[in-house]
């Protein structure tokens, strides 16, 4: 089966509101993690990365957590915006050179 | 900077017939990704390429799909002959190294098998 997998399939969220995204990994050798969105109709966009030696990681109104204990990720969108509405995959590199294996996504709705 | 081209856009085949997806990385970028992705599902490696040489094709359904990259460049994945369950979108993605994990997506294609 996959290594990495969210939570929940849909998220909604007011607008202005702060939303997390879950999710969670079951290789504890992954060393690097990723967010993506994706858009209907588009391929998916690099949103943050993290690296397993840190906990935290802030970009533009998002912030992306690493537990590695629980082997659980999150993501954090502040002031959740109408053009945040999308599917959000979080992806995973298990190990050396192997490409990302991605999980199911979530799909974000914002309501106005 | 280009991003990741990919061609057509949508594609209408039927079962038993044959297909081609044609993508072209951004310049520069050594590694070259196919994933394929079913509705409602993440995207799933289908095969890697690190210049014009296959690194990682163990998800290939190789007796139907075939993948190359001429020059290191372009790269064409093909798809012979089609099933009802190869209807997904074919997205190509390219990276300028193997660790380099931010990969950037083309637009997909997407196969409609009847």
């Amino acid at each position: 089966g996959e290594s990495v997998g969210l939570h929940l399939p849909t998220l909604s969220v007011q607008e202005g509101d702060n939303s997390i995204i879950n999710c969670a990994y079951s290789n504890s050798a992954s060393d690097y993690f990723i967010w993506y969105k994706q858009e209907s109709g588009k391929g998916p966009q690099f949103i943050i990365d993290i690296r397993s030696n840190m906990d935290k990681r802030q970009g533009q109104r998002v912030t992306v957590l690493l537990n590695k204990t629980v082997k659980h990720l999150s993501l954090q969108i502040a002031a959740t915006q109408p053009g945040d509405s999308a599917v959000y995959f979080c992806a995973e590199i298990p190990s050396g050179n192997t490409p990302l294996v991605f999980g199911k996504g979530t799909r974000l709705s914002v309501i106005a | 900077e280009a991003g990741v081209a990919q061609s057509p856009r949508y594609k209408i085949i039927e079962k038993r017939q044959s297909v081609a997806f044609w993508c072209n990385p951004i310049s520069g970028h050594a590694t070259l990704y196919w994933y394929q992705q079913i509705l409602g599902q993440g995207p799933k490696l289908l095969i890697q390429f690190q210049n014009n040489g296959v690194v990682d094709d163990s998800q290939l359904p190789k007796d139907r799909f075939s993948a190359e990259r001429l020059k290191g460049v372009d790269s064409t994945l093909k798809i012979q002959p089609a099933k009802l369950e190869d209807s997904a979108v074919y997205l190509c993605a390219s990276s300028p190294t193997t660790r380099q994990g931010g990969y950037t997506f083309g637009s997909g294609t997407r196969l409609t098998v009847v």
